[in-house]
């Protein structure tokens, strides 16, 4: 079945630790896209990818990076710059825009990182 | 900017009461309009999009949602609520063109179902 996989699930992590996210498709979606979401506030853009060896800042990119080698795989590194990166974090995908896309996000299951 | 309000944080309905949930939107053309689902320490599930044409649109799961133009609003509704349907729902807008493509949201609406 075709769809986002995202782990591990759970992620603890002290303080001063650089953490990755894994996110890999097999919908073969040229665009990828990270979340992050917290109780209240919605969900927030981190980065997004449009094709490989491309990405772009969301709206709260600082203290995370990201890479786009494959285009089923962009994984997401929580820095230590990162203040306050306990969160639930979304993984999500789609076409690219003009290319037969219709609009939505297909999600990952999440990963929710807790920092200790 | 585009950007997304749902004014309710919470609400809780009966089992078998009419639903409905508020989104307004701010956007300068043809918004293109979204609604998901989450279920707790999931992820998000499509109910429903609006692109162009009949401004009342079918989901799954028995929801719909009308596009209303002059109310920048894009209400989600559900004539009879099962308990199943507890989840936090949220409301997107799509911003495409160019570089652009991703999806703006809403803070959610969290909803409880009472027996």
């Amino acid at each position: 079945d075709g769809g986002i996989t995202q782990s591990p699930k759970y992620l603890f992590r002290k303080e001063g630790q650089n953490v990755t996210l894994s996110c890999e498709q097999n919908l073969n979606h040229d665009a990828m896209y990270w979340y992050r979401q917290d109780p209240g506030q919605g969900l927030r853009l981190i980065y997004y990818s449009q094709i490989v060896n491309d990405f772009q800042k969301g709206d709260i990119a600082e203290g995370y990076s990201v890479s786009r080698e494959k285009k089923e795989s962009f994984p997401l590194t929580v820095t230590s710059a990162q203040k306050n990166p306990t969160a639930f974090y979304l993984c999500a995908s789609n076409r690219r825009w003009g290319e037969l896309n219709t609009g939505e996000l297909f999600f990952g299951e999440g990963s929710r990182l807790t920092v200790l | 900017a585009q950007s997304v309000t749902q004014p309710d944080i919470h609400i809780t309905v009966s089992e078998g009461a009419s639903l409905e949930l508020r989104c307004n939107y701010s956007y300068g053309a043809t918004p293109y309009l979204f609604w998901y689902v989450q279920s707790p320490g999931q992820g998000l599930q499509l109910l429903l999009k609006y692109f162009s044409g009949d401004t009342l649109v079918q989901g799954i799961k028995g929801f719909e949602a009308e596009f209303k133009r002059s109310q920048s609003s894009f209400n989600l509704r559900k004539p009879s609520v099962h308990w199943s349907d507890a989840a936090e729902y949220f409301c997107a807008v799509g911003a495409y063109g160019g570089a652009t493509n991703k999806l703006i949201f809403g803070t959610g609406t969290l909803l409880a179902v009472q027996p």
